[in-house]
């Protein structure tokens, strides 16, 4: 157990929708990312957000956005969904926003969308 | 433009073996590397990692080798053990930012 928790554990929804992905981070970790692993693709970086704040931004389209508040959780929000979103969406954290940090992630979120 | 490439995407081993897992990248603005393990169902963990100023890193089982050179590295872990089966994920991050670049990964299964 890696002290990140994401919720729902699955979510089936259809195109046009859109859908929040939540995300705990471990106690005492500023840092977020989120995820996205298509099938038999690696691990797409979406955006980090540390202490609230965006800090770096990946492969993420225009239809979703983040946000991280004060309590640390952050959420994924995707709207407009297409079939092509369907994914496994994980969120790490880690203790500060440096560049040479490890990561420790949640179970992921898999998203199916009919 | 996959800029981290795990060009197997599977490997068998014999328990007790050597396992080889190769990660190749065509940036050379990456200066940190990681290897991450994942189970099913699981997200994945953290292995080790490995500067671009050294070019090993051991812990037990498992070592890290980079040859920037040719822009490679590779973990090696011995010996295999059956809990060691998973999907072995390298990444990469890039100098000055906060973005880790992952490969597609390698599926390995330890054989008993």
């Amino acid at each position: 157990d890696s002290g990140v928790t994401q919720t729902p554990k699955h979510l089936i929804t259809a195109t046009g929708q859109r859908v929040t992905l939540r995300c705990s981070p471990r106690s005492g970790d500023l840092s977020v990312y989120w995820y996205q692993q298509s099938l038999d693709q690696g691990l797409q970086f979406l955006i980090q957000y540390y202490n609230g704040e965006e800090r770096a931004k990946g492969n993420i389209l225009e239809r979703f956005s983040a946000q991280q508040f004060p309590d640390l959780h952050s959420e994924l929000n995707l709207s407009s969904l297409e079939l092509g979103d369907s994914a496994l969406y994980f969120c790490a954290s880690s203790v500060v926003g440096d560049f040479y940090n490890e990561q420790f992630f949640g179970p992921g979120t898999r998203l199916t969308v009919l | 433009d996959q800029q981290v490439k795990q060009n197997s995407p599977s490997l068998s081993v014999q328990e007790g073996r050597i396992s080889i897992l190769n990660c190749d990248y065509t940036n050379s603005m990456f200066d940190y590397f990681l290897w991450y393990k994942k189970y099913p169902a699981e997200g994945p963990t953290f292995l080790i990692s490995i500067s671009s100023i050294k070019d090993k890193n051991e812990d037990g089982r498992f070592t890290v080798f980079l040859n920037k050179s040719a822009k490679h590295l590779s973990l090696h872990i011995v010996p295999s053990q059956p809990g060691d089966s998973a999907v072995y994920f390298c990444a990469a991050n890039l100098s000055g930012t906060y973005k880790y670049i992952f490969g597609t990964g390698t599926r390995l299964k330890v054989l008993a």
